[in-house]
């Protein structure tokens, strides 16, 4: 079936530091990805839809200067955290769909990535 | 905007009992709708898709129903076992609009 991978899934770095995150759709094409936050013990924030060949959708909120998101290909997005801070520690959680086979496809996703900043 | 109520919030129930979770959502236009579960630190895992032109489906133990004029859909988990302890969450379409989830304890 289709799936859905991210890397790193954990990352320790310093203040100041920008983190890259990747989502690869592994056995199918994604025009459209999205981005997600988790704290530690809520829920999954929507933090912008990542679209293949154009700009980021970004949810009302999120820094786009901050978090910004590049999808140059149809099996790869990334997130790039700039210039990270220890409140930008979270889990960060990517998703897609093979659209490609229709509307009624499940909404994969990967298994996220820790993010610590000391 | 698409706004996700999952209730209960919390649940702990002795293993072997029946549930049912329940998710409601304020946009009816929805097209079809996910089950997930999540493990502390994990991803999340689909565990049912109810396409649009359904109105149930089943894997299992697990039987989702939608009812989309009522905007409301309900997880039933037969048979409880501990390894079905997670955070269980629904959501609906490409862009899913998390609620907070319903917390699954399922005592041994």
């Amino acid at each position: 079936g289709a799936v859905v991978s991210q890397h790193p899934s954990w990352v320790i770095c310093k203040s100041g530091t920008s983190v890259k995150i990747e989502c690869r759709s592994l056995d199918f094409q994604a025009t459209t990805m999205f981005w997600y936050r988790q704290f530690p013990k809520q829920s999954l924030m929507l933090m912008a839809t990542s679209n293949e060949g154009s700009k980021a959708t970004y949810e009302q909120g999120v820094e786009k200067d901050k978090f910004l998101i590049n999808h140059a290909s149809l099996t790869l997005s990334t997130l790039t955290v700039t210039s990270a801070h220890p409140e930008d520690s979270s889990f960060y959680i990517c998703s897609a769909r093979d659209r490609v086979r229709g509307n009624d496809q499940p909404q994969h996703f990967g298994d996220g990535t820790r993010l610590s900043i000391l | 905007k698409q706004e996700v109520t999952q209730i209960p919030a919390a649940l702990s129930v002795p293993e072997g009992e029946n549930l049912v979770l329940n998710c409601s959502f304020t946009d009816s236009a929805i097209y079809n709708l996910q089950w997930f579960r999540q493990d502390p630190g994990k991803g999340l895992t689909s565990l049912l898709l109810i396409q649009s032109s359904q109105r149930e489906q089943t894997s299992g133990r697990l039987n989702a129903s939608l009812d989309k004029s009522s905007g409301r859909s309900t997880l039933y988990i037969a048979a409880s076992q501990p390894g079905d302890s997670a955070t269980y969450l629904c959501g609906g379409d490409d862009k899913i609009i998390f609620g907070k989830g319903t917390r699954l304890h399922i005592l041994p």
